[in-house]
């Protein structure tokens, strides 16, 4: 059975500091992986999408790598700001289960001014 | 804006109420979602739609049921439910094969149930 797996469950920094989430899932076997960002009380909002056959993608101040082999995710943000701060979630689709995601319970992130 | 739109934002019902959450995608995807999230637990994935036939049913109890008249549109109708029901209810999209696409959410429906 897969599980997602998200540390640490809140962090709080500076702004200005360069931060890592990170993101581990029990089964390899997977279509792609995808970040999303969720503001209090609202719906998400997508960040990233990482293929199975991609290491990372960038998007801005945002950069996530994906090692399948070894489960994990990383999603790293430059120079952060207090706007960035917000719930951090990661989530795989599960190969041949018809678009199934699994979600880990995410990071929530302050950033303090 | 994110192309997926929901309906009602907030819904309050008592238990012997029927009401339905609608949403609507305007990207041309051809899957839809319904998922739950609850306070302090992973979001819960309830329902697959592709090109309007369900795909996955995960485990869902019956006084939840699903409709999606057509690509653009779903529903999830809601009959005599419990209050372990009240959380955020999330629609989304996407579009590709195998689902491979990236997953599109509307802003979610907040369901309280007296």
């Amino acid at each position: 059975k897969q599980e997602v797996t998200q540390i640490p469950a809140a962090l709080s920094v500076p702004e200005g500091e360069n931060l890592v989430l990170n993101c581990s899932f029990t089964d390899s076997a997977i279509y792609n992986l995808q970040w999303f960002r969720q503001d209090p009380g609202k719906g998400l909002t997508s960040l990233l999408l990482i293929q199975s056959s991609q290491r990372e993608q960038t998007s801005g101040r945002l950069n996530a790598s994906l090692d399948k082999s070894s489960g994990r995710s990383t999603l790293y943000i430059a120079a952060s700001q207090p706007g960035d701060s917000a719930t951090y979630l990661c989530a795989v689709t599960i190969y041949n289960q018809g678009g199934k995601l699994i979600f880990g319970q995410g990071t929530e992130l302050s950033v303090k001014p | 804006e994110t192309g997926v739109t929901q309906t009602p934002r907030h819904l309050v019902m008592g238990m012997t109420n029927k009401k339905s959450l609608k949403c609507e995608q305007h990207l041309g995807h051809n899957a839809m979602y319904w998922y739950k999230q609850s306070a302090k637990k992973p979001l819960e994935l309830m329902f697959v739609y592709n090109f309007k036939e369900q795909t996955e049913n995960n485990s869902v109890p019956s006084r939840f049921s699903p409709e999606c008249p057509n690509s653009s549109h779903l529903f999830l109708h809601l009959h005599t439910l419990q209050p372990e029901d009240s959380a955020l209810y999330l629609c989304a999209s996407s579009q590709g094969a195998y689902f491979t696409g990236e997953l599109f959410f509307g802003e979610g429906s907040r369901l309280t149930v007296l």
